[in-house]
C-alpha cells in the first residue's frame, strides 16, 4: 500500500520566490496535517484538515502561508514569498476517523531557502 | 511551560542496556497519549500508544501516570537498531480532538 507521498523531496530556492509543497495522503484517511520541523522549534503542527474542510490554522506563522485541500487526495502549502528562516522539514500526515489516533507521515520535504 | 517536555538526551548507551526516557505535559485534559519513533532524517513513526493500565510491546513498556502528568517508555536489551529520536506524543480533549503535539524528542544512540 502507497503511504503518504509528499513532493519535491528537496527544494532549495531564493528568498522572495515562492514555494509550493504537494501532499497526497493515503487513500481512505480524512485528516490531513501539515507539520514544519526545525531544530529550534521541534515538530510543529501549521493546519489540519478534516474531511478537506481547514479546522484549525493556528500553527500558521504568517499569511505568507496558505494551504489548501481541493479534494480529498490532494493537498497543498504554499508560501510567497519565502524567507531564510523557513527552511526547515515539512512533513504532511494523515489519519484514518475512528481510528487510535496515530498519524501517518510522509517523507517530508526539506526546504533551503537562501 | 511547554505543553509537552522531554530530556533531549543524547543517551549514549551500549547494546543490552535499559534505558528510560521521561516526558510530563502541561495540559491536565489530555487524553491519549504516545510514543513515535524518528530515524536520522526520515519521518516520525508511530512506536506505541500508551494506556492508563501501561502497556507492553517486546522489549518496549510505556508508563502513564495522570496525577504526575507524567509518561514513560522503558528499552530492555537495547539493540543497536534502537538508535533513533524518541517523540512523546500528547493528544488535547475538546474541540482539538485530532491535534496531537509533540515533545522535541529524546535521541538515544545504541554503541556496540
Amino acid at each position: 500500500d502507497a503511504g503518504v507521498i509528499q513532493s519535491p523531496r528537496h527544494e532549495v530556492t531564493e528568498m522572495g520566490q515562492e514555494v509550493t509543497l504537494r501532499c497526497k495522503p493515503i487513500s481512505g484517511h480524512n485528516s490531513l496535517f501539515w507539520y514544519r520541523q526545525t531544530m529550534m522549534r521541534g515538530l510543529e503542527l501549521l493546519i489540519y484538515f478534516n474531511n478537506n474542510v481547514p479546522i484549525d490554522d493556528s500553527g500558521m506563522p504568517e499569511d505568507r502561508f496558505s494551504a489548501k485541500m481541493p479534494n480529498a487526495s490532494f493537498s497543498t502549502l504554499k508560501i510567497q514569498p519565502s524567507e531564510p528562516r523557513d527552511s526547515a522539514v515539512y512533513f504532511c500526515a494523515s489519519r484514518v476517523a475512528g481510528g487510535n489516533n496515530e498519524q501517518f507521515f510522509g517523507p517530508g520535504t526539506r526546504l533551503t531557502v537562501l | 511551560r511547554k505543553e509537552v517536555e522531554q530530556d533531549p538526551g543524547p543517551f549514549n548507551v551500549p547494546e543490552g542496556a535499559t534505558v528510560a526516557f521521561n516526558c510530563t505535559y502541561s495540559n491536565s485534559a489530555s487524553q491519549s497519549f504516545f510514543w513515535y519513533r524518528q530515524d536520522c532524517r526520515k519521518e516520525p513513526k508511530l512506536l506505541m500508544s500508551v494506556y492508563s493500565s501501561g502497556n507492553e510491546d517486546g522489549r518496549f513498556t510505556a508508563q502513564l501516570n495522570r496525577a504526575s502528568q507524567y509518561i514513560s517508555l522503558l528499552i530492555r536489551d537495547s539493540k543497536l537498531s534502537d538508535s533513533a529520536t524518541y517523540l512523546c506524543v500528547v493528544n488535547r480533549s475538546g474541540g482539538s480532538n485530532y491535534k496531537l503535539t509533540f515533545g522535541k524528542g529524546t535521541l538515544l544512540t545504541v554503541n556496540p
